[in-house]
């Protein structure tokens, strides 16, 4: 156990639809980074997080959004889901802003269908 | 052209030989990650290097700011080192994480 949890760690669901990623960060990170990562794209970094304010953007879709709470946990939400959205997400946090090891979570991989 | 580009791609070797991946990145940076992806999924980082070298039992990763370069050694490889090896990069100019397609690696017993 990394520490990092992410749930739900199976989703399947079907196009158009909407879907709520969770992460909660090892005890004491303030940084959630969130990462995409599909067959034919690798690892895609998509939005990083750090105490409760969004810190940095990648190649996170519109119809994508995140956010971090107070407890800092975190959430990923995908709308308007297209078969290209299936993927394994990660979830990441860090101590620090920058310059920090990651420690991961175990990901959930969403099957769009 | 990637701004994190790894090689070889996928290298397969015998148990007990010294291994090598290289990662080359064309962006200033502020730290480079090595990562290590097991067949079931879970992804581990094993370095952060932001200047010189690192070792951490069998493995060990280099970085040469200058040349923009940076390498991740196994000595005495064992099957369990079969996994894909990813390097990644912080950005010196904001704080987006660049990746490379990493290196599968198959050793052999």
């Amino acid at each position: 156990d990394s520490g990092v949890t992410q749930t739900p760690k199976h989703l399947i669901t079907a196009t158009g639809q909407r879907v709520t990623l969770r992460c909660s960060p090892r005890s004491g990170d303030l940084s959630v980074y969130w990462y995409q990562q599909s067959l034919d794209q690798g690892l895609q970094f998509l939005i990083q997080y750090y105490n409760g304010e969004e810190r940095a953007k990648g190649n996170i879709l519109e119809r994508f959004s995140a956010q971090q709470f107070p407890d800092l946990h975190s959430e990923l939400n995908l709308s308007s889901l297209e078969l290209g959205d299936s993927a394994l997400y990660f979830c990441a946090s860090t101590p620090r802003v920058r310059r920090s090891g990651y420690t991961f979570g175990s990901g959930t991989r969403l099957t769009v269908v | 052209k990637n701004e994190v580009e790894q090689s070889p791609q996928n290298l397969t070797a015998q148990e007990g030989e010294f291994i090598t991946i290289n990662c080359s990145y064309s962006v200033g940076i502020s730290a480079l990650h090595w990562l290590q992806q097991h067949p079931g999924g879970g992804i581990v980082s094993l370095f952060m290097l932001s200047s010189g070298k690192k070792k951490h039992g069998r493995l060990i990763a280099t970085i040469n700011i200058q040349e923009k370069h940076s390498s991740l050694h196994i000595t005495a490889s064992h099957p369990r080192d079969s996994a894909v090896y990813i390097c990644a990069v912080e950005g010196d100019r904001d704080d987006k994480i660049i990746f490379g397609k990493g290196t599968r690696l198959h050793i052999l017993p």
